[in-house]
């Protein structure tokens, strides 16, 4: 029962190193959502993808890049790490579009030093 | 520099007290909203939902209330116990939008003493 699935739960990066966020799900959800949140914030949607092959910007895109090749997987690339990009991610899912109950992932905290 | 995080808004209550937690949505399109439970460490966890063509909506201890004359939004959690103990965000959606995309409160963490 494993749901939304993200590795890795912590990781230190140095400023301009890269790195991917990896997330999957096992409930042949079509929806799948990036998200940021910092210190005492609500979540910011980083980007989002409505099937495998189509993604699209959220609120707060810059500075990252997505990919959808199959429906379970959605990694969340870092391409030049920037201490702005300190932050708790959570990546989500969700069915279709009756409901949108997202379901989330326990979430990866990344510090970039 | 290192930015600094804003403070919460906070609510404590004594064990077995009702708590009512409260968000503001700010777009008068949304059709439906969702209460999340947020527990330190862990992902927003579901809790109740509501479409905009109902006031009122229970379930098992929490109860959602929508005026969407002030667009305002409510969760009440009867006889509160100490594993309630979160931040509790709102969140709403315009069933309109592509993507299905939420917009999230800032939160509300609630404090349980026992």
């Amino acid at each position: 029962n494993a749901g939304v699935t993200q590795t890795p739960k912590f990781r230190i990066l140095k400023i301009g190193q890269s790195m991917t966020l990896q997330c999957t799900q096992d409930m042949n959800h079509n929806y799948m959502y990036w998200y940021r949140q910092d210190p005492g914030m609500g979540l910011k949607l980083i980007y989002y993808s409505v099937g495998a092959g189509i993604t699209d910007k959220g609120e707060v895109p810059n500075g990252y890049n997505v990919s959808r090749s199959t429906t379970e997987d959605f990694p969340l690339r870092l391409e030049l790490a920037a201490p702005s990009q300190t932050s708790v991610y959570f990546c989500a899912s969700r069915q279709g579009v009756a409901k949108n109950i997202q379901y989330f992932g326990a979430g990866t905290r990344l510090s970039v030093l | 520099g290192e930015s600094v995080g804003l403070h919460l808004p906070t609510l404590s209550v004594q064990e077995g007290d009702n708590s009512i937690i409260n968000c503001a949505y700010s777009n008068s399109a949304s059709d439906y909203f969702i209460w999340y439970k947020q527990e330190s460490g862990k992902g927003p966890q579901f809790i109740i939902d509501i479409r905009s063509n109902m006031d009122k909506r229970q379930g098992q201890r929490v109860t959602v209330l929508l005026n969407k004359t002030v667009k305002h939004l409510s969760l009440q959690i009867a006889a509160t116990q100490p594993g309630d103990s979160a931040v509790y965000f709102c969140a709403e959606n315009n069933s309109g939008n592509q993507g299905g995309k939420l917009i999230f409160g800032q939160g509300t963490e609630l404090s349980v003493k026992p």
